[in-house]
Parts: C-alpha cells; structure tokens; sequence
C-alpha cells in the first residue's frame, strides 16, 4: 500500500463547475495535510493546507480532511482553464518530519 | 519577501561526474528539504537539514549528500552520477511547523 494515494485521473470538468479532488494516506499519526499545484515544467504551489478534521476554506478552494477515515480532500469552485495542472497531496508524517507526497491528479478544466 | 532560490537552473553532468546544487531558504527559515521530482516516480524526499545538522534522510544511497551553512543555505551533492539521477531536483524552506515552500527547482540531466 502506498503511504500516500491519489487518482492519476485526468480528471475533466467543464469551466464553471466544482472539481473535487481525493487523497488517502496510511500513516495515522500523520499531523498536517497539504495541497501543492504543480503546472508542466514548474515547480510546485502551496494551495492550501489543513491540520484539523473538518473544513478549510480559502477564497475557490477548499480543503476537507477527515482523520479517522484518513481521508483529506480538495474542492476547487468555479473551475478556470488556468486550474488546469497536477494536484499533488503531501502529508506530514508523525517522525522525521519530511512531506510523503502522492503521484499526483491530472485536472484538465475544459472552456 | 523573496521566495526560495535555486540554482543552477539547468546542469548536465556525464556518467560518473560529481553535481553540487545550492538553495537559499526563504529570510528566517531555518530548515531545508531537499527532494527529487524523476520523470513518472513524483516527489520523493532527500534530506532535511535545520539549524546546521542533517536531520532525516530519505531511502537514497549515500552518494546523495549535502549540508547547511551558517546562513541556512544548502547545498546538495551527487557524486558518480548515474543515468537514473536525471530529475527536478527540488528545494523547500519553513520555519518550524509551517507549510513547505518550494524553488523552481534544478533540472539535472545525465549523458
């Protein structure tokens, strides 16, 4: 098992809607959760990030995380071509203090 | 407030030859993570350095290597390069628990 799982995708939505991206991660006394944007050939954005069970808005995004499930995931509102990139979730694991990323989701926002 | 700073931007080594990549943290970050981003395996984590010392390291053998100055500026080296070290090499600042922020990163290649 993956320490750290997302759907490659692509994952297509039209502009103007919600696309909702998922991550899982196996280590349970991971402690803060992160959302990286990372366009062809750049290196990656902090979007968001989140520490506690519940929801976290900030401006079109918002990031949910559900600890006992060790589900986080992120809705981006009103979707743009521009979104259009690899989201990459990243959790801090409880030791060592380093970020354990997933492969990444392919979003392709279609005008 | 200027972000984290790689360079160089670009370096192409041959077999065998030995790289040095530097990274200047964000002002007042203490801490310096160093990651390879390889064609189809994502982000994976090298090393940590905070206040001078080596702190964590990921599963890389042991000619990656580095070390963190006085300034908190860090340097990565790679010694007998091989065909596989071609990658993004990526270099991310906080301070404490905050969030990772990341440079544009070093694209190595390997002839």
């Amino acid at each position: 098992q993956k320490e750290v799982e997302q759907n490659s995708g692509p994952l297509s939505v039209p502009e103007g809607a919600i696309a909702s991206l998922n991550c899982t991660y196996s280590d349970r006394g991971s402690q803060s959760f992160f959302w990286y944007r990372q366009y062809s050939g750049k290196s990656p954005e902090l979007i968001m990030f989140i520490y506690s069970n519940g929801d976290k808005e900030d401006g079109r995004f918002t990031a949910q995380l559900n600890k006992a499930s060790q589900y986080v995931s992120l809705l981006i509102r009103d979707s743009q071509p521009s979104d259009s990139a690899t989201y990459l979730c990243a959790v801090n694991q409880e030791y060592g203090n380093k970020l354990v990323f997933g492969a990444g989701t392919i979003l392709r926002v279609k005008s | 407030e200027a972000g984290v700073t790689q360079s160089p931007t670009h370096l192409i080594k041959t077999r065998g030859q030995q790289a040095t990549l530097r990274c200047s943290p964000i002002s007042g970050h203490t801490s310096v993570y160093w990651y390879q981003q390889a064609l189809g395996l994502g982000l994976q984590f090298l090393l940590w350095y905070d206040e001078g010392e080596e702190r964590n390291r990921g599963n890389f053998p042991p000619r990656f290597s580095g070390r963190q100055f006085p300034n908190y500026s860090s340097e990565l080296n790679v010694n007998a390069l091989e065909l596989e070290d071609s990658a993004l090499y990526l270099c991310a600042s906080t301070l404490g628990a905050l969030p990772q922020h990341f440079g544009d990163g070093t694209r190595l290649s390997i002839l």
